[in-house]
This record gives C-alpha cells, sequence and structure tokens, in this order.
C-alpha cells in the first residue's frame, strides 16, 4: 500500500510564479489536509477537506487554494508564490476526525520560493 | 488563544529512560496525540490519550492529566533510532488540531 504519496517532493519557484502541490491516498479516507511546517513552529493548518467536493480553510489559507474533485485527491495550489510560502508541505488524511483516528502523512514537498 | 509547550531540545543517553512534556492551553479537549517525525521526514503516529492516566505501548508510554492540562512521553531503553523530533498535539472542541514545535531528542553513545 502507497498510503499518502505527495508530488514533486522538492521544487525551487521564483516569487509570483504558480505550482500546484498533488496529493494522493488509497485508503479510503473521508478527511484530507495540507499542512506547512516551519522551523521552530508546530505544522500549520493550510486547507482541509471533510470529503469529496468539499474545502475549508484551516489556521494560515492566505495566498493558498486548494481543490478535492475525486475522493483520493487533494490539490494545493500556490497562485503567485512569495517568498513566505518556502516551507515544507505535508498532506495528511484520515479516516475521520474523532477518537483516535490518526492522520497518515505523505513524505512532504520541501518548497522554495527565491 | 491557543497554545502547546513542549522543550525545544532534549539529550538523553542510549539504554537510559527520557521523560518529554508537553503543556496545553487549548478551547475544549478532545484526546492528545503524539508523533514521532525523523529528520527530513514525514510524522508517524505514536500515541493516543484521551482519559487520564498512562498508556503504554511497548518502550513507549504516554500520560494525561487533563486537570493539569500535561502529558509527558516516556521512553525507556532508548536507542540511538529514537533520535527524532517528538511532536505533541491536542484535539480542540473544534477536534481541530493544534500542533506544538516538537522536541528534538539527541541520543548519544
Amino acid at each position: 500500500n502507497a498510503g499518502v504519496t505527495q508530488t514533486p517532493k522538492f521544487r525551487v519557484l521564483k516569487t509570483g510564479q504558480s505550482m500546484t502541490l498533488l496529493c494522493a491516498q488509497d485508503m479510503n479516507h473521508e478527511y484530507m489536509y495540507w499542512y506547512r511546517q516551519d522551523p521552530g513552529m508546530g505544522l500549520r493548518l493550510i486547507h482541509y477537506s471533510v470529503g469529496e467536493g468539499t474545502t475549508a480553510k484551516g489556521e494560515v489559507p492566505d495566498g493558498y487554494n486548494v481543490s478535492r474533485l475525486k475522493k483520493q485527491n487533494f490539490l494545493l495550489g500556490l497562485e503567485s508564490a512569495a517568498p513566505s510560502q518556502t516551507s515544507v508541505y505535508f498532506c495528511a488524511s484520515s479516516l475521520d476526525s474523532s477518537g483516535a483516528n490518526v492522520l497518515t502523512f505523505g513524505a512532504g514537498s520541501r518548497l522554495t520560493v527565491l | 488563544g491557543q497554545n502547546i509547550d513542549q522543550p525545544t531540545e532534549m539529550t538523553a543517553t542510549e539504554g537510559a529512560i527520557v521523560q518529554i512534556n508537553c503543556t496545553y492551553q487549548t478551547s475544549g479537549f478532545n484526546g492528545l496525540f503524539w508523533y514521532q517525525q525523523h529528520a527530513g521526514e514525514a510524522p508517524t503516529f505514536l500515541s493516543y490519550n484521551v482519559l487520564d492516566g498512562l498508556e503504554e505501548k511497548g518502550r513507549f508510554s504516554s500520560f494525561l492529566s487533563r486537570s493539569k492540562g500535561y502529558s509527558y512521553l516516556l521512553l525507556k531503553e532508548l536507542q540511538m533510532k529514537d533520535s527524532a523530533s517528538y511532536l505533541c498535539a491536542v484535539r480542540d472542541s473544534n477536534y481541530q488540531l493544534i500542533w506544538g514545535a516538537g522536541t528534538k531528542l539527541i541520543i548519544k553513545p
């Protein structure tokens, strides 16, 4: 089982460029999340989805957009990249948000914006 | 505001025991999680506490006191492979996870 797969693993962008991070899960999970991880800070939720066709804003949504057209895929878009968006991005999924349902994370995507 | 506090870094010796503390102030409480994250890798689940007390899982144990807003992760018989960051996360009243910045654990031979 692949679990959660993120592409690309590394990307360098220039300020103002756009890009999309792809996340795919094969566990039939309803919930999917995009986090960013920066040094000295906890994981911060960007956007999340509670099912196919739904999206919701997290703690730090500005500058990002998402789509969940298929249950297994969750896309994160940067329309006009800024240096402040240099970070490691993690996609995660879970069956739901209650009880002991844990998050399964992808391997991460390291993005540098020059 | 919501806050999770953990020590930034800890050092321990191979074969020893180490306790990593986590204190939290959140809007409600619906469970506390510990994740392990090796450098350059994804976080992986270690433990879950929702009731007060100790949960034991092999060499790892996690304790929770809801009245004190406090948890700890206890690692016994430390091995070099335990060198990693340990992330504490609390699920709040909206079922959102609030994450601590993580504790980097360095194991020395």
